[in-house]
C-alpha cells in the first residue's frame, strides 16, 4: 500500500542535543511538507520542497533544518537551536498542483527530557 | 495569512447538523477540507476549487463562495464519528498547492 511513513512515533530530546524526524513517501510525490502542531493549534509549515535538492522555508523555519537528497524522503532535524520543541510534528506529501491534497504521516510526538 | 475559522467549537446531539465556516481576506484557488482526531493525522475530505462548485462526502458537503472568499463546511445528521478537529487550508496560488491552515473548529458530537 502507498503510503507516508514518520519514524520514530515518539521522541525525547536531551538540553543541547540535534534529533532528526524521519519522513518516507512511496506515493511519487514530488512535494513534501513538515508541519509542527502545538496543542489544540493549528498546523503551521517549517519547510517544504517541491525537488530533489531543493527545500523553501516556511513561516516556522528557525531552529529546524532539512534535507532532500531522494525524492522518497525528507528529514526534518530539529536543532539545538529550537528552544521550545516539543510539539506534534507531521509529514506531508502531494502532487504539486492546487487541485490535489496533502497526504499526511502518523506524526511524531517530540518531548523536552 | 491565515484563514479564519469559526466557530472555534461547538457540541451536538447525535443527529444534529452543524456549519463550519473558513474566510479568507486573499483571493483563493482552492480551499481544502480535513479533519483530525486527537493524537492523529489529519485526514483529508474535499477541495474546493474557485468556481463556486459544492462537493459532497457521505453526508458531509461544502461549498465555496468566491465573492466573499469564504468556504462553508455543512454536517448534515451528525454522527458520533464525525467528532474531531475541523481544519481547512487554503491555496493562493494556481502553481502548486501550498496550504495555509486555519486554526481548526473542535467539533464533539454526544449521543
Amino acid at each position: 500500500d502507498g503510503g507516508i511513513t514518520q519514524s520514530p512515533k515518539y521522541l525525547f530530546r536531551k538540553e543541547g542535543q540535534n534529533v532528526t524526524l524521519s519522513c518516507e513517501q512511496n506515493l511519487n510525490h514530488d512535494a513534501m511538507y513538515w508541519y509542527r502542531q502545538d496543542p489544540g493549534q493549528g498546523l503551521r509549515l517549517i519547510y517544504y520542497s517541491q525537488i530533489v535538492n531543493d527545500f523553501q522555508k516556511g513561516d516556522i523555519a528557525e531552529g529546524y533544518s532539512v534535507s532532500r537528497e531522494k525524492k522518497e524522503s525528507f528529514p526534518l532535524t530539529v536543532t539545538s537551536a529550537q528552544k521550545n520543541p516539543t510539539a506534534f510534528y507531521l509529514c506531508a506529501s502531494s502532487i504539486i498542483s492546487y487541485n490535489q491534497p496533502q497526504h499526511f504521516g502518523d506524526g511524531t510526538r517530540l518531548s523536552i527530557l | 495569512q491565515q484563514p479564519v475559522q469559526s466557530p472555534q467549537a461547538v457540541i451536538l446531539r447525535e443527529g444534529e447538523d452543524a456549519v463550519i465556516n473558513c474566510s479568507s481576506s486573499k483571493a483563493l484557488y482552492s480551499v481544502h477540507w480535513y479533519r483530525q482526531k486527537h493524537g492523529e493525522a489529519p485526514v483529508f475530505l474535499m477541495i474546493l476549487l474557485k468556481g463556486g462548485e459544492q462537493k459532497g462526502h457521505e453526508k458531509i458537503s461544502a461549498s465555496f463562495n468566491e465573492k466573499k472568499q469564504q468556504s462553508s463546511l455543512y454536517l448534515t445528521a451528525s454522527q458520533l464519528s464525525y467528532s474531531g478537529t475541523y481544519f481547512c487550508g487554503t491555496v493562493l496560488s494556481n502553481a502548486g498547492n501550498m496550504l495555509t491552515f486555519g486554526g481548526g473548529t473542535r467539533l464533539m458530537v454526544k449521543p
